[in-house]
């Protein structure tokens, strides 16, 4: 059973656009949910993360929004740059969870900006 | 210098045959991973260990051993690979179990594993 839904897969943006990718959870334990970012050839790495405490979070051209009641939250990225090109993957874990089995990622959306 | 490596980076191997995958880390993190990333599936956690001498399963498991001897490093071993098991492996370490906190996960660059 998937407890981190991602959408959409694959995703082409032209440079200055706004790609928006979006992660759906179902367990409401969850209470931290970071994005990580992965380049060709190389292990993924922290981009950015959110606690359910608050609806937006904000680091560079990076924008976590999250709906609590909806059980969904999702990545934007502003004035994308063909830099930005990489696979980004959502996840979501919970405190009382303990152990490592307590991260769970997403499938990964490949993202492309085009410039 | 300070980081985690995972060695080889490429491996090719015939079914049947018994491969150990490296993870060596710097940084005395208290946990350690090891992931499968396959188009599709994203990435599953394999196995996991807390501390030395403490490991537990992921979500897939089957077919893989672990160990962890020494806080430092974390080998993975395909006891009799099979096809299903061709796959890039990463390996991550952090203080927490989860990444919370100031201590995310730190992947490895990976192993490409071709098992034929």
């Amino acid at each position: 059973q998937q407890q981190v839904k991602q959408s959409p897969q694959s995703l082409i943006v032209q440079k200055g656009g706004i790609p928006i990718i979006n992660c759906a959870y179902e367990n409401t334990a969850f209470d931290y949910f970071p994005w990580y970012q992965q380049f060709p050839g190389k292990g993924p790495a922290l981009l950015i993360a959110i606690r359910p405490d608050v609806s937006e979070k904000k680091e560079g051209r990076f924008t976590i929004s999250f709906n609590k009641s909806a059980k969904q939250f999702s990545l934007h990225i502003m004035d994308s740059q063909p830099g930005d090109s990489a696979t980004y993957f959502c996840a979501a874990s919970w405190r009382s969870g303990g152990g490592a089995d307590g991260l769970t990622f997403g499938k990964g959306t490949h993202l492309i900006i085009q410039p | 210098d300070a980081g985690i490596t995972q060695s080889p980076r490429y491996k090719i191997t015939e079914t049947g045959r018994q491969v150990t995958l490296m993870c060596h880390q710097t940084w005395s993190h208290s946990y350690m991973f090891w992931y499968r990333q396959d188009l599709g599936h994203g990435l599953r956690l394999i196995y996991y260990s807390a501390a030395a001498d403490i490991t537990d399963k992921g979500e897939v498991p089957d077919g893989y051993v672990v160990s962890r001897s020494k806080t430092e490093n974390f080998p993975l071993t395909l006891e009799s690979a099979t096809r299903s098991q061709t796959s890039v492996y990463f390996c991550a370490s952090s203080f927490t179990g989860t990444g919370e906190g100031n201590s995310p996960l730190h992947f490895g660059n990976g192993t490409r594993l071709t098992v034929t």
